[in-house]
């Protein structure tokens, strides 16, 4: 069964440094979001993309934050300065909405360490 | 706005018993809700969806648009339903999901 792929799984980086976190959704997908979640807290979204460009984003995607599909199979998200508080585990996801049911599935994680 | 509430951060039963998660909705429109469930070190994989009314691994959850509530139920719990749960709800144009702050459902031999 088709999964959906992030790398790294653990991400250890300096305030203020770039980090580029990637994934690979499913083939045939989409829809592309971005979500994260700091340690105790819920899964917060950050951003959906579709057709080539952001179709929604959260309070917290900030200009410190952006998203690209550079080829046909790759999703990044780029932080560009990180901060303290960005230390948090971050989901990427795919869907479509080919079906009535339409459903979203995740990647493993990415856990991204500032210090 | 939409917003989901798990009240509960820990449940706690004995194999055999029977175990409901609670989950409480708000948002102004028609919602769409999902159970999702992560397994020790597993991803987010999605148990139940609303729509479909179906019971997965035992489990059962009915959108109640009165009380506003999608609560999980199964008869009789297992060891191996020992994880995380999620609700989410789906609201707006784009997909994106909102979700509860999760419970940790703990099953004892």
């Amino acid at each position: 069964e088709p999964e959906v792929t992030q790398t790294p799984s653990h991400q250890v980086t300096q305030m203020g440094q770039e980090v580029i976190l990637r994934c690979v959704p499913i083939s045939n997908h989409l829809y592309f979001y971005w979500y994260r979640q700091i340690l105790g807290q819920k899964v917060e979204f950050l951003v959906s993309f579709y057709n080539n460009e952001i179709s929604e984003k959260s309070e917290i995607f900030d200009d410190q934050f952006s998203v690209e599909r550079p080829d046909g199979s790759n999703f990044t998200l780029k932080i560009r300065s990180t901060k303290l508080e960005d230390s948090a585990m971050y989901f990427c996801a795919s869907g479509w909405a080919g079906t009535v049911t339409y459903e979203q599935y995740f990647g493993p994680g990415t856990r991204l360490t500032v210090t | 706005a939409q917003r989901v509430t798990q009240p509960e951060k820990l449940l706690s039963v004995f194999k055999g018993a029977p175990v409901e998660l609670k989950c409480n909705y708000s948002y102004s429109g028609s919602p769409e809700l999902f159970w999702y469930v992560q397994y020790s070190r597993q991803r987010l994989q999605l148990l139940l969806r609303h729509i479909s009314r179906e019971s997965i691994k035992g489990f059962t959850a009915d959108l109640n648009k009165g009380e506003t509530s999608f609560h999980l139920k199964k008869p009789f719990a297992q060891e191996e339903d020992s994880a995380m749960y999620y609700c989410a709800l789906r609201g707006g144009s784009n997909y994106k999901l909102t979700f509860g702050k999760g419970t940790l459902l703990t099953v004892n031999p």
